[in-house]
């Protein structure tokens, strides 16, 4: 079974400045893909950034970067330049390939971004 | 209809009482997944299916869960007997396909409380 931790419940930052969030995982897999949603009030989750384990260089997505360490089976995410916008819980997520495209979920961070 | 769609969005019941929750997925997508969000918590899975079958129903906590999809479209997510524990916010999601790392598109949730 996989699991996904999480180890930050809360963060916070300034606007305009730089969060990075952390989330590790445990598999036995060696093809798989990791994911970080954002959940805004609504409810409705938001795929922010995608990264495939067999790919080595680190994905990224206008201001989010993620840094994969495959060996550490650690996934951060990195937001620059954080607008208040980004205010949300975010939810690293984990699929091991061919299982169905099911998610596993971490915990989740909620982020404050402050004017 | 241009996203996922989930009713009711609130829903309130008697404990013991049965309970529907709809989900209409993205036009043309096959696979359609449940996942079962409790407060503070990230999603977990529940059940998936490709087309209209249950491609994989592990996730269902007890028999008093229930899916089906008939037609390969809309599905439904049947809880009979309800207790306060299954008070979460119930997600759906939907996929062109259930290929490992496809984009998976949420709906906003149906927020199931049972007094």
């Amino acid at each position: 079974a996989q699991t996904v931790t999480q180890s930050q419940p809360e963060m916070s930052v300034q606007e305009a400045e730089t969060v990075t969030l952390s989330c590790t995982y445990d598999t036995s897999e060696n093809n798989y893909y990791l994911f970080w949603y954002k959940q805004p009030p609504s409810r409705q989750m938001i795929l922010v950034i995608r990264q495939e384990a067999y790919k080595q260089q680190n994905a990224t997505e206008n201001r989010f970067s993620v840094n994969f360490q495959k060996a550490a089976k650690s996934f951060s995410l990195k937001i620059s330049d954080s607008q208040l916008g980004d205010t949300a819980m975010y939810f690293c997520a984990f699929t091991r390939n061919n299982a169905g495209n099911m998610l596993t979920f971490g915990g989740g961070t909620r982020l404050m971004v402050k004017p | 209809g241009a996203g996922v769609s989930q009713t009711p969005s609130n829903k309130v019941t008697e404990k013991g009482k049965y309970v529907e929750l709809r989900c209409d997925p993205i036009s043309g997508h096959t696979a359609l997944y449940w996942y079962r969000q409790s407060l503070g918590q990230g999603p977990e899975f529940l059940i998936y299916f490709q087309g209209t079958g249950a491609a994989d129903d592990s996730g269902l906590p007890n028999d008093r869960f229930f899916a089906v999809r008939p037609e390969g479209s809309v599905s439904t997510l049947k809880i009979q007997r309800t207790e306060r524990g299954d008070s979460a916010v119930y997600l759906c999601a939907s996929s062109s396909d259930s290929s490992s790392g496809n984009t998976i598109y949420f709906g906003e949730g149906s927020w199931l409380t049972v007094v």
